[in-house]
């Protein structure tokens, strides 16, 4: 079965831009979460989606946004970058709430 | 709101020593318990977790946890680490039915051959 996967791998930005990140789930998870992961500070919780819809939201501005699409691949993005989003973005998807995460490779996005 | 807490940052310790490393989370309802685990250049992976039953599961890798309810923690523990054990390891709770799961800050583990 195949991993979750996300794309691109690697991003470079500047300050202002937008960016829009993408994951794929496991087949057959129709769960998928995003984490922004920093040193020092873990993985903070951006959001989580099922079946199209967001359940849950963690604190961040309204410049992070996301949406699930049918197949349940989703999106997130993050709109007038700064400097303090440079981060590895973590995918993880799961087949209900409350289950085990399986998550992705990331995708480390640099703002400079 | 809910938190994780993990004591320690970083570790190091020498092949064949004992490993405990301590995890606290604030909320008082039903929670499921995760310890997940990234190694260098790595997924973040699951090690073990606890639903129900018995307080004491064990995961992957000789790895074990003991979820003590009283105390609001889930300590990971291993007998003896190898050099391969070196990974950075979290805690991460979710309240059962819930939608959002919390992570602790992490503990980078360094294993001396």
């Amino acid at each position: 079965k195949a991993g979750v996967t996300q794309t691109p791998r690697y991003l470079i930005k500047t300050r202002g831009q937008q960016v829009t990140l993408s994951c794929s789930p496991i087949s057959g998870h129709r769960s998928v979460s995003w984490y922004q992961q920093t040193p020092g500070q873990g993985l903070q919780f951006l959001f989580e989606y099922f079946s199209e819809t967001q359940r849950n939201k963690g604190n961040f501005p309204g410049r992070f946004s996301g949406r699930q699409f049918s197949n349940s691949r989703s999106e997130m993005n993050v709109s007038t970058l700064e400097l303090g989003d440079s981060a590895l973005y973590l995918c993880a998807s799961s087949l209900g709430q409350s289950n085990e995460q399986f998550f992705g490779p990331g995708t480390r996005l640099t703002v400079l | 709101a809910q938190s994780v807490s993990q004591h320690n940052h970083h570790v190091i310790l020498s092949e064949a020593a004992s490993l405990e490393l301590g995890c606290n989370y604030s909320y008082g309802g039903t929670v499921n318990l995760f310890w997940y685990v990234q190694y260098p250049g790595q997924h973040l992976q699951l090690l073990l977790k606890y639903f129900s039953g018995d307080p004491l599961v064990k995961g992957i890798k000789g790895f074990e946890a003991e979820f003590i309810k009283s105390k609001f923690s889930f300590n990971l523990r291993k007998p003896s680490v190898q050099w391969s054990d070196t990974a950075e390891y979290f805690c991460a709770v979710i309240n059962t039915g819930g939608f959002k799961t919390i992570f602790g800050a992490g503990t980078r583990l360094f294993v001396k051959a």
